[in-house]
């Protein structure tokens, strides 16, 4: 089993819709979380960080379940310039730390 | 400021050929990492280096070698490239102020590899 699990996709959804995105994670020693985001060809940026109590920035809304040990995404509003890969990200402290990463979830905004 | 530059963009090697891969960071961050990018496996990281002067193995290191040259500069080398070695390499740092795999990572433009 993937450390990081992603569902790949493509979801595809028009401009306007609101989207959601889950990720499981299956190290329980799991620290901190993130979503970044990737175009195509390009390198992978923070989207935002994701707090226990949740958190949004914008259309954005991060949730974290650590009972279910699962990380969610919500997008409200779609716009077209949200298409991209979304990376899940894992990271765990008191080891040599490693930051890891899903295979990430595509999203595909049409007109 | 330009962040994380990475060196070449492209580059294409005949298995058995060697090449070091340059990249370097203008926001005095201490902590520095090499990754690979394969369809369908995530990133997954190769070396990283938490402060000038230290380097530990990642979950591939095989196969690649890597110098912190200083704060600025982590380089990767191949010193034999293999096809399994075929992949998008990215470069990433981050301040590194509470320990590696705590902070905000930023990433270089990354180094498409192919070798034959």
């Amino acid at each position: 089993r993937k450390e990081v699990e992603q569902d790949p996709g493509p979801f595809n959804v028009p401009e306007g819709a609101t989207v959601a995105f889950n990720c499981t994670y299956s190290n329980s020693a799991s620290q901190s979380f993130f979503w970044y985001r990737q175009d195509c060809r390009k390198e992978p940026k923070l989207l935002m960080s994701v707090y226990s109590s949740g958190n949004e920035d914008g259309r954005f809304t991060a949730q974290l379940n650590r009972a279910s040990q699962y990380i969610s995404l919500l997008i409200r509003d779609s716009k077209l310039s949200d298409s991209a890969t979304y990376l899940c990200v894992v990271t765990h402290t008191g080891t040599a730390s490693k930051l890891t990463f899903g295979t990430g979830t595509r999203l595909q905004v049409t007109l | 400021n330009a962040g994380v530059t990475q060196t070449p963009k492209f580059q294409v090697l005949k298995t058995g050929q060697s090449m070091t891969l340059q990249c370097a960071q203008d926001m005095n961050h201490n902590s520095m990492y090499w990754y690979r990018q394969d369809p369908g496996m995530g990133l997954r990281l190769i070396y990283y280096s938490a402060s000038e002067g230290t380097t530990d193995k990642g979950e591939v290191p095989n196969g690649y070698n890597v110098s912190r040259l200083n704060k600025r500069e982590f380089s990767l080398r191949l010193e034999s490239a293999a096809p399994s070695q075929t992949s998008v390499y990215f470069c990433a740092s981050s301040l590194g102020a509470g320990g590696y795999g705590t902070d905000t990572q930023y990433f270089g433009p990354g180094t498409r590899l192919t070798v034959l």
